[in-house]
C-alpha cells in the first residue's frame, strides 16, 4: 500500500520565482495538510485541503496557496519566492472521519538561491 | 506557540527501555495527546495517542497522568533504528492542525 508521494524530492528555484510542489495521499485518505519544516525546527502547519476547499491556514503569507483534485491529490504553490523559504516541505493525509493520525510523506527540499 | 514541553535531548542503551516524557499543563478537556517521530531525512511518523487512559500498541506505550498534565512515552526495548526527534504533541481528535514544538532528540547507544 502505497503511503503519501511527493513530487519532486527536491528542487532549486531563484529568488522570485513560482514553485509548485506535488503530493498524492495515502490510499483511501482525502484530506491533505501541508507544513514546512526549517533547518532544525518542528513542522509549521500552512494549510489543509478537504473537499477541494481550504479549511485552515496557518500562519502564512498569501504568497502560499494550494489546490486540491478530485483524486484528493493536492499542489502546493510559492510565489515570488524569498531566500527564507528554504524549507523542507511536508504533505500529510488523513482520512477525514476515524481519523487518528496523519501519514507524512518525505517531503520536498526546497533550496532558493 | 507549541502547548508542550520536553527535554532537548535523551540518551538510551539498545535493548533498554526508553521513557520520553513531556510536560502539557494547559491540555483542555477535550484535546488528545499524540506522539510522533521523525527520523532524519523522512517526514514525522505517527506513534501513539490517547485521551485520559494508557496506551499501548505494536511500537510503544502513553501514559498519562491522572490530572493528564504530562504524560511519558515508552519504547520497551529500544534498538538503533529508533534514533530519531520525538515529537510531542497535544489536538483535538480528528483533522485539527499539529502544532510542533522542537521535540526531544532520541539517540540510542549501541
Amino acid at each position: 500500500d502505497a503511503g503519501v508521494t511527493q513530487s519532486p524530492t527536491h528542487l532549486i528555484k531563484t529568488r522570485g520565482q513560482q514553485v509548485t510542489l506535488r503530493c498524492s495521499p495515502k490510499s483511501g485518505h482525502d484530506t491533505v495538510s501541508w507544513y514546512q519544516q526549517a533547518l532544525g525546527q518542528g513542522p509549521q502547519f500552512i494549510f489543509q485541503y478537504y473537499e477541494e476547499e481550504e479549511r485552515q491556514r496557518g500562519n502564512f503569507p498569501d504568497r502560499f496557496s494550494g489546490h486540491q483534485f478530485p483524486n484528493y491529490s493536492s499542489e502546493l504553490n510559492v510565489n515570488a519566492l524569498l531566500l527564507g523559504d528554504s524549507a523542507l516541505y511536508l504533505c500529510a493525509s488523513s482520512r477525514r472521519t476515524g481519523a487518528y493520525g496523519y501519514t507524512f510523506g518525505s517531503g520536498t527540499r526546497l533550496t532558493v538561491v | 506557540d507549541a502547548k508542550t514541553t520536553q527535554p532537548p535531548s535523551m540518551d538510551c542503551a539498545e535493548g533498554r527501555a526508553a521513557n520520553l516524557p513531556c510536560n502539557h499543563s494547559t491540555i483542555s478537556g477535550n484535546e488528545y495527546v499524540y506522539w510522533y517521530r521523525q527520523i532524519h531525512s523522512q517526514g514525522p511518523q505517527y506513534i501513539i495517542h490517547g485521551l485520559k487512559n494508557n496506551e499501548t500498541n505494536e511500537m510503544a506505550s502513553l501514559i498519562i497522568t491522572e490530572d493528564r498534565k504530562s504524560s511519558t512515552l515508552i519504547l520497551p526495548h529500544a534498538t538503533l533504528r529508533d534514533t530519531a526527534v520525538y515529537y510531542c504533541i497535544v489536538a483535538n481528535f480528528g483533522n485539527e492542525k499539529l502544532t510542533f514544538g522542537t521535540g526531544t532528540r532520541l539517540t540510542i547507544i549501541p
